[in-house]
């Protein structure tokens, strides 16, 4: 079964930094696209990220371009996503998503003075 | 961006019927479409990926449909646990967009 685990998620205070971690088995990382999608309190889903199966091209929302890098370790099986200046619209919760599989159950990350 | 637009907002059904929820892209998005459920407090769950394939552990009870820009998901003989957020998703095009979803409430 595939399963997806992500991790990494707290209270920042706005401007920090924060990396999120999604460690995936039942399939292989290198493998497989995979993104970061993310759902703030009482709002619907957004796209955050995407990494293709090679990890040599990504791509960004424009409200995270220039703040946040997704990259994978194949040989950890884990997904990453660095985030950095965050803002209080950052809050939210994160998802590792696989297109054909779904999500984890998230990991919340709070930007709050 | 293609923007994915889904109605009606809230569909009000009762227990054991049957619904149809719909799904429009703004552009055409090939087979690249999938159905999310979501239950308050939960993380989001893949129910139909690929226009009409049910991810694993799906109930039969749940089928897409649709090509293009038209797509439609299908609940038949509701029960209890299917009274939930329903979000479809276009996959076909970077940036990845969701529906602003509809919600399956009991009658």
């Amino acid at each position: 079964d595939v399963q997806l685990l992500e991790s990494g998620g707290a209270l920042v205070p706005p401007g920090g930094s924060l990396r999120l971690s999604c460690v995936v088995s039942g399939f292989a990382l290198r493998d497989s696209a995979m993104s970061w999608v993310r759902q703030a309190p009482g709002k619907g889903l957004e796209w955050v990220s995407a990494i293709s199966v090679s990890g040599g091209s990504t791509q960004y929302a424009d409200s995270v371009r220039g703040r946040f890098i997704i990259s994978k370790d194949s040989s950890k099986n884990t997904l990453y996503l660095q985030m950095n200046s965050l803002r209080g619209e950052d809050s939210a919760m994160y998802y590792c998503v696989k297109w054909d599989s779904g999500c984890g159950r998230g990991t919340q990350v709070t930007v709050s003075s | 961006e293609v923007v994915m637009t889904q109605s009606p907002a809230t569909l009000s059904v009762s227990p054991g019927e049957s619904v149809t929820l719909s799904c429009r892209a703004s552009q055409g998005v090939a087979s690249n479409l999938a159905w999310y459920q979501q239950k308050p407090g939960q993380a989001p769950r893949l129910l139909i990926y690929a226009v009409s394939t049910r991810a694993t552990g799906v109930s039969a009870r749940f089928s897409g449909s649709g090509s293009g820009t038209e797509f439609t998901l299908t609940i038949s003989s509701l029960q209890s646990d299917d009274f939930a957020l329903y979000y479809c998703h276009q996959y076909n095009h970077w940036l990845w967009t969701f529906g602003q979803g509809t919600k399956v409430e009991v009658k």
